[in-house]
């Protein structure tokens, strides 16, 4: 059964830091891995998307890497932002066909102003 | 234009009653999702529709019923609502067979259950 840990569950930096955000699986056979941002009260948004044979994604100030032997994916903020304050999703869909996204718990940043 | 729509965005409700949720997407995916995030904050899927055929149903109770009347739409009923049901559920959507398959998630809808 895969299981998806991320840590630390919540992190507080002053702003203009650059930061790193982890998540661990258990199970190496995957399809791909998303970063999703979440912000209170609303839904998920998609940040980066990984496909099981590529080793990083960037977009703007966030990269996202991933090392599937190893089974840890990093995401990577640069010059961070207050309003890059949310919880910080990881998922990996299975390597089976199934659709399904397994999620670990998420990483609550702050930015301090 | 929001992507997925899920309504309503609060339920408060008593024991043992039944309560739907609605959730439309308007881009053109084929498979859409019913996710739940406990109070732990962990979001793990219920269903999965593709092309309104039920593909995933992760062991959810059978007061749990989805209905796909096209593939634009998929609505959660809840029969019977116990106290264990508060969460919040996402609706989410995705297009298959495209390789990167990202998924767009509503805003969702906290239930309480009185």
């Amino acid at each position: 059964k895969q299981e998806v840990t991320q840590i630390p569950a919540a992190l507080s930096v002053p702003e203009g830091e650059n930061l790193v955000l982890n998540c661990s699986f258990t199970d190496s056979a995957i399809y791909n891995l998303q970063w999703f941002r979440q912000d209170p009260g609303k839904g998920l948004t998609s940040l980066l998307l990984i496909q099981s044979s590529q080793r990083e994604q960037t977009s703007g100030r966030l990269n996202a890497s991933l090392d599937k032997s190893s089974g840890r994916s990093t995401l990577y903020i640069a010059a961070s932002q207050p309003g890059d304050s949310a919880t910080y999703l990881c998922a990996v869909r299975r390597g089976t066909g199934r659709r399904a996204l397994t999620f670990g718990s998420g990483t609550r940043l702050q930015v301090q102003p | 234009d929001t992507a997925v729509s899920q309504t309503p965005k609060y339920l408060v409700t008593q024991m043992g009653n039944d309560k739907s949720i609605k959730c439309e997407q308007n881009l053109g995916h084929d498979t859409m999702y019913w996710y739940k995030q406990d109070s732990k904050k962990f979001l793990k899927i219920m269903f999965s529709y593709n092309n309104k055929e039920l593909i995933i149903n992760e062991t959810v109770p059978n007061r749990f019923s989805p209905k796909s009347p096209d593939k634009a739409h998929l609505n959660l009923h809840i029969n019977s609502l116990e106290l264990g049901d508060s969460a919040v559920y996402f609706c989410a959507s995705s297009q298959s067979g495209q390789g990167y398959e990202k998924l767009f998630f509503g805003s969702g809808t906290q239930l309480s259950v009185l």
